[in-house]
Protein backbone atom coordinates (compact mmCIF):
# COMPACT_ATOMS: atom_id res chain seq x y z
CA UNK A 1 0.00 0.00 0.00
CA UNK A 2 1.02 3.54 -0.32
CA UNK A 3 1.67 4.00 3.52
CA UNK A 4 1.50 1.96 6.93
CA UNK A 5 -2.45 1.36 7.65
CA UNK A 6 -3.66 0.54 11.22
CA UNK A 7 -7.26 -0.92 12.27
CA UNK A 8 -8.96 0.24 13.51
CA UNK A 9 -8.58 3.43 14.36
CA UNK A 10 -10.51 3.92 17.50
CA UNK A 11 -10.83 1.11 20.08
CA UNK A 12 -13.48 1.37 22.91
CA UNK A 13 -13.54 -1.71 24.94
CA UNK A 14 -14.28 -3.44 28.56
CA UNK A 15 -11.82 -4.52 31.02
CA UNK A 16 -11.35 -7.85 31.04
CA UNK A 17 -11.88 -8.23 26.68
CA UNK A 18 -9.36 -9.40 24.24
CA UNK A 19 -8.30 -6.83 21.54
CA UNK A 20 -6.56 -7.20 18.80
CA UNK A 21 -4.87 -4.22 16.69
CA UNK A 22 -4.07 -4.85 12.93
CA UNK A 23 -1.41 -3.28 11.12
CA UNK A 24 -0.66 -3.28 7.29
CA UNK A 25 2.97 -2.01 6.65
CA UNK A 26 3.99 -0.58 3.35
CA UNK A 27 4.70 -3.67 1.00
CA UNK A 28 8.04 -4.98 0.61
CA UNK A 29 9.38 -3.12 3.82
CA UNK A 30 11.08 -6.10 5.86
CA UNK A 31 11.34 -4.03 9.35
CA UNK A 32 7.67 -3.73 11.31
CA UNK A 33 7.76 -2.17 14.81
CA UNK A 34 4.97 -1.98 17.34
CA UNK A 35 5.45 1.18 19.69
CA UNK A 36 2.53 2.68 22.72
CA UNK A 37 3.30 6.37 23.10
CA UNK A 38 1.28 7.93 25.73
CA UNK A 39 0.09 11.91 25.77
CA UNK A 40 2.94 13.86 25.08
CA UNK A 41 5.65 11.20 25.10
CA UNK A 42 7.70 9.77 23.09
CA UNK A 43 7.01 6.40 21.70
CA UNK A 44 7.46 3.53 23.82
CA UNK A 45 9.20 0.20 21.92
CA UNK A 46 6.75 -2.96 22.69
CA UNK A 47 8.18 -5.34 19.54
CA UNK A 48 10.47 -5.41 16.46
CA UNK A 49 9.99 -8.04 13.70
CA UNK A 50 11.95 -8.85 10.50
CA UNK A 51 10.08 -10.55 8.20
CA UNK A 52 7.98 -13.09 10.36
CA UNK A 53 10.58 -13.31 12.85
CA UNK A 54 9.85 -11.66 16.24
CA UNK A 55 13.38 -10.29 16.50
CA UNK A 56 12.99 -8.55 20.08
CA UNK A 57 10.11 -8.56 22.44
CA UNK A 58 11.79 -7.12 25.39
CA UNK A 59 9.08 -4.26 25.56
CA UNK A 60 5.78 -5.63 25.71
CA UNK A 61 4.54 -4.98 29.38
CA UNK A 62 3.49 -8.63 30.39
CA UNK A 63 2.20 -11.90 29.54
CA UNK A 64 -1.28 -10.60 28.15
CA UNK A 65 0.51 -8.98 25.42
CA UNK A 66 1.74 -10.42 21.89
CA UNK A 67 2.17 -10.38 18.44
CA UNK A 68 2.39 -11.98 15.46
CA UNK A 69 3.44 -11.03 11.78
CA UNK A 70 2.55 -15.00 10.28
CA UNK A 71 3.69 -14.00 6.51
CA UNK A 72 6.00 -11.07 7.05
CA UNK A 73 4.02 -9.05 6.29
CA UNK A 74 0.33 -8.07 8.67
CA UNK A 75 0.86 -7.98 12.27
CA UNK A 76 -1.13 -8.74 14.74
CA UNK A 77 -0.89 -6.95 18.33
CA UNK A 78 -3.33 -8.78 20.72
CA UNK A 79 -3.85 -7.54 24.57
CA UNK A 80 -5.96 -10.15 26.15
CA UNK A 81 -7.49 -9.00 29.51
CA UNK A 82 -7.58 -5.65 29.18
CA UNK A 83 -7.05 -3.42 31.47
CA UNK A 84 -7.58 0.70 32.44
CA UNK A 85 -3.74 0.62 32.12
CA UNK A 86 -3.71 -0.48 28.82
CA UNK A 87 -5.66 2.49 27.26
CA UNK A 88 -2.70 4.76 24.86
CA UNK A 89 -2.26 5.36 21.29
CA UNK A 90 -0.92 2.23 19.47
CA UNK A 91 1.34 2.70 16.65
CA UNK A 92 2.53 0.84 14.25
CA UNK A 93 5.73 1.66 11.82
CA UNK A 94 7.76 -0.12 9.52
CA UNK A 95 11.18 0.14 6.99
CA UNK A 96 12.86 -1.12 4.37
CA UNK A 97 15.61 -2.88 6.44
CA UNK A 98 16.47 -2.64 10.11
CA UNK A 99 18.39 0.88 11.01
CA UNK A 100 16.56 2.28 8.23
CA UNK A 101 13.82 5.60 8.90
CA UNK A 102 10.35 4.51 10.32
CA UNK A 103 7.32 5.26 8.20
CA UNK A 104 4.60 5.48 10.95
CA UNK A 105 0.70 4.58 10.82
CA UNK A 106 -2.03 6.62 11.95
CA UNK A 107 -2.39 4.67 15.31
CA UNK A 108 -5.13 3.03 17.06
CA UNK A 109 -6.08 4.58 20.04
CA UNK A 110 -7.49 2.03 22.50
CA UNK A 111 -9.85 2.86 25.66
CA UNK A 112 -10.12 0.43 28.26
CA UNK A 113 -13.07 1.48 30.41
CA UNK B 1 17.16 -0.13 26.84
CA UNK B 2 19.04 2.26 25.62
CA UNK B 3 18.36 5.77 27.61
CA UNK B 4 17.78 8.44 25.39
CA UNK B 5 17.00 11.95 26.77
CA UNK B 6 16.16 15.32 24.85
CA UNK B 7 16.62 18.75 26.25
CA UNK B 8 15.16 21.03 26.47
CA UNK B 9 11.61 19.52 27.07
CA UNK B 10 9.51 22.37 25.67
CA UNK B 11 10.75 25.38 24.18
CA UNK B 12 9.38 28.59 22.64
CA UNK B 13 10.65 30.96 20.37
CA UNK B 14 9.73 34.11 17.99
CA UNK B 15 9.56 33.49 14.55
CA UNK B 16 12.83 33.76 12.53
CA UNK B 17 14.33 32.92 15.73
CA UNK B 18 17.12 30.48 15.36
CA UNK B 19 16.98 27.69 17.75
CA UNK B 20 18.70 24.31 18.49
CA UNK B 21 18.34 20.84 20.97
CA UNK B 22 19.66 18.43 22.04
CA UNK B 23 19.59 14.68 21.95
CA UNK B 24 22.03 12.15 24.28
CA UNK B 25 22.64 8.35 23.74
CA UNK B 26 24.81 5.70 25.13
CA UNK B 27 27.94 6.14 22.85
CA UNK B 28 28.72 2.28 23.15
CA UNK B 29 27.79 0.18 20.45
CA UNK B 30 26.58 2.96 18.10
CA UNK B 31 24.36 2.10 14.84
CA UNK B 32 22.25 4.82 13.99
CA UNK B 33 20.26 7.93 15.01
CA UNK B 34 17.28 9.02 14.00
CA UNK B 35 14.85 12.64 13.82
CA UNK B 36 11.16 12.67 13.77
CA UNK B 37 9.01 15.58 13.44
CA UNK B 38 5.60 14.88 14.97
CA UNK B 39 2.82 17.35 14.77
CA UNK B 40 -0.47 17.07 17.29
CA UNK B 41 -2.55 14.62 15.75
CA UNK B 42 -0.26 13.18 12.92
CA UNK B 43 2.25 10.82 13.39
CA UNK B 44 5.95 11.35 13.51
CA UNK B 45 7.94 12.03 10.03
CA UNK B 46 10.91 10.77 9.47
CA UNK B 47 13.84 13.55 8.90
CA UNK B 48 17.35 12.29 9.45
CA UNK B 49 19.10 9.07 9.61
CA UNK B 50 22.20 9.53 10.66
CA UNK B 51 25.09 6.53 11.10
CA UNK B 52 29.03 8.14 11.19
CA UNK B 53 30.65 10.54 13.27
CA UNK B 54 30.97 13.82 12.16
CA UNK B 55 27.86 13.74 9.85
CA UNK B 56 25.91 16.47 8.95
CA UNK B 57 23.04 16.08 7.36
CA UNK B 58 20.42 19.49 6.28
CA UNK B 59 16.91 19.46 5.04
CA UNK B 60 15.39 23.02 3.91
CA UNK B 61 16.00 25.10 7.18
CA UNK B 62 16.66 22.33 9.47
CA UNK B 63 19.86 20.54 10.07
CA UNK B 64 21.21 17.89 12.23
CA UNK B 65 24.60 16.81 13.58
CA UNK B 66 25.91 13.71 15.46
CA UNK B 67 28.95 12.92 17.47
CA UNK B 68 28.77 9.35 18.41
CA UNK B 69 32.33 9.41 20.23
CA UNK B 70 30.37 11.89 22.89
CA UNK B 71 27.07 9.98 22.46
CA UNK B 72 25.24 13.60 21.51
CA UNK B 73 23.02 14.67 18.27
CA UNK B 74 22.22 19.00 17.75
CA UNK B 75 18.87 19.69 15.73
CA UNK B 76 19.02 23.22 14.43
CA UNK B 77 16.10 25.21 12.75
CA UNK B 78 17.51 28.58 11.30
CA UNK B 79 14.58 31.36 10.97
CA UNK B 80 11.74 29.62 12.76
CA UNK B 81 8.14 29.84 11.37
CA UNK B 82 4.92 28.79 12.73
CA UNK B 83 4.76 25.93 10.70
CA UNK B 84 7.77 24.41 12.69
CA UNK B 85 5.79 24.67 15.58
CA UNK B 86 6.48 20.50 16.60
CA UNK B 87 7.36 17.89 18.73
CA UNK B 88 11.15 16.63 17.64
CA UNK B 89 11.96 13.04 18.69
CA UNK B 90 15.20 11.52 18.68
CA UNK B 91 15.56 7.81 18.43
CA UNK B 92 18.43 5.53 18.83
CA UNK B 93 19.49 2.36 17.43
CA UNK B 94 22.65 0.37 18.97
CA UNK B 95 24.05 -2.84 17.74
CA UNK B 96 23.83 -4.58 21.37
CA UNK B 97 19.62 -3.21 21.11
CA UNK B 98 17.88 -3.97 18.06
CA UNK B 99 14.85 -2.16 19.15
CA UNK B 100 15.01 1.64 18.21
CA UNK B 101 14.73 3.42 21.40
CA UNK B 102 13.14 7.00 21.46
CA UNK B 103 13.45 10.04 23.58
CA UNK B 104 10.40 11.93 25.30
CA UNK B 105 10.65 14.91 22.54
CA UNK B 106 11.29 18.54 22.57
CA UNK B 107 8.25 20.52 21.97
CA UNK B 108 8.77 23.82 19.49
CA UNK B 109 6.40 26.31 19.87
CA UNK B 110 6.99 29.00 17.30
CA UNK B 111 5.12 32.09 18.19
CA UNK B 112 4.35 35.24 15.49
Amino acid sequence: GAGVSQSPRYKVTKRGQDVALRCDPISGHVSLYWYRQALGQGPEFLTYFNYEAQQDKSGLPNDRFSAERPEGSISTLTIQRTEQRDSAMYRCASSIGGGEKLFFGSGTQLSVL
Amino acid sequence: ILNVEQSPQSLHVQEGDSTNFTCSFPSSNFYALHWYRWETAKSPEALFVMTLNGDEKKKGRISATLNTKEGYSYLYIKGSQPEDSATYLCACLSGSARQLTFGSGTQLTVLP
